[in-house]
């Protein structure tokens, strides 16, 4: 069985760089699935924010673009999320999921705060 | 990008009752339609893929329909465990997206 589970810091400074990581277990980040990232701010509702393969092909949303990187880590069966030049905008509970049958499997959520 | 609409935003029923919520995209999107369940605090739970294929687990009293650009999320009889916001997905086109959900409480 599959599981995902999310860390990084909870609080993240404006202006900064906020990065999260997706740990995989029970299965290979190496299958033929595509990992992905989703947000949702306090309240609201669901932002995908982009995915990866793990060859590290990716495709991003483009409202994030500029902002985003997605990156695998092989030997650790991981990926991470890395969103830059972050404001209070960017505060929302970050969930990693599998792309099989859509999002099968989701992580249990990481709250992130921008706040000074 | 693809917008999707949900209807309604929320609604109001009591256990027993027959509950559909109908999401509808901005151009047609095939059969790459996915919806969700979500609980306060909890992460999403997939329901239904591909329009009308029941994810994993998921009771039969779930079922989803439609094509194109409008769909539909049926509960045939709500059960306590049912009250819920529920998102629609579509993966026929990047960005994906989602639906703004519909809230289902007990009336």
């Amino acid at each position: 069985q599959v599981q995902l589970q999310e860390s990084g810091p909870g609080l993240v400074k404006p202006s900064g760089t906020l990065s999260l990581t997706c740990a995989v277990s029970g299965g290979s980040i190496s299958s033929t699935n595509w990992w992905s990232w989703v947000r949702q701010p306090p309240g609201k509702g669901l932002e995908w924010i982009g995915e990866i393969y793990h060859s590290g092909n990716t495709n991003y949303n483009s409202s994030l673009k500029s902002r985003v990187t997605i990156s695998v880590d092989k030997s650790k069966n991981q990926f991470s999320l890395k969103l830059s030049s972050v404001t209070a905008a960017d505060t929302a509970v970050y969930y990693c999921a599998r792309v099989g049958n859509a999002f099968d499997i989701w992580g249990q959520g990481t709250m992130v705060t921008v706040s000074s | 990008a693809i917008q999707l609409t949900q209807s309604p935003s929320s609604l109001s029923a009591s256990v027993g009752d027959r509950v559909t919520i109908t999401c509808r995209a901005s151009q047609g999107i095939s059969s790459a339609l996915a919806w969700y369940q979500q609980k306060p605090g909890k992460a999403p739970n997939l329901l239904i893929y591909d329009a009308v294929s029941l994810g994993s687990g998921v009771p039969s009293r779930f079922s989803g329909s439609g094509s194109g650009t409008d769909f539909t999320l049926a509960i045939s009889s709500l059960q306590p465990e049912d009250f819920a916001t529920y998102y629609c997905q579509q993966f026929n086109s990047y960005p994906l997206t989602f639906g703004p959900g519909t809230k289902v409480d007990i009336k």
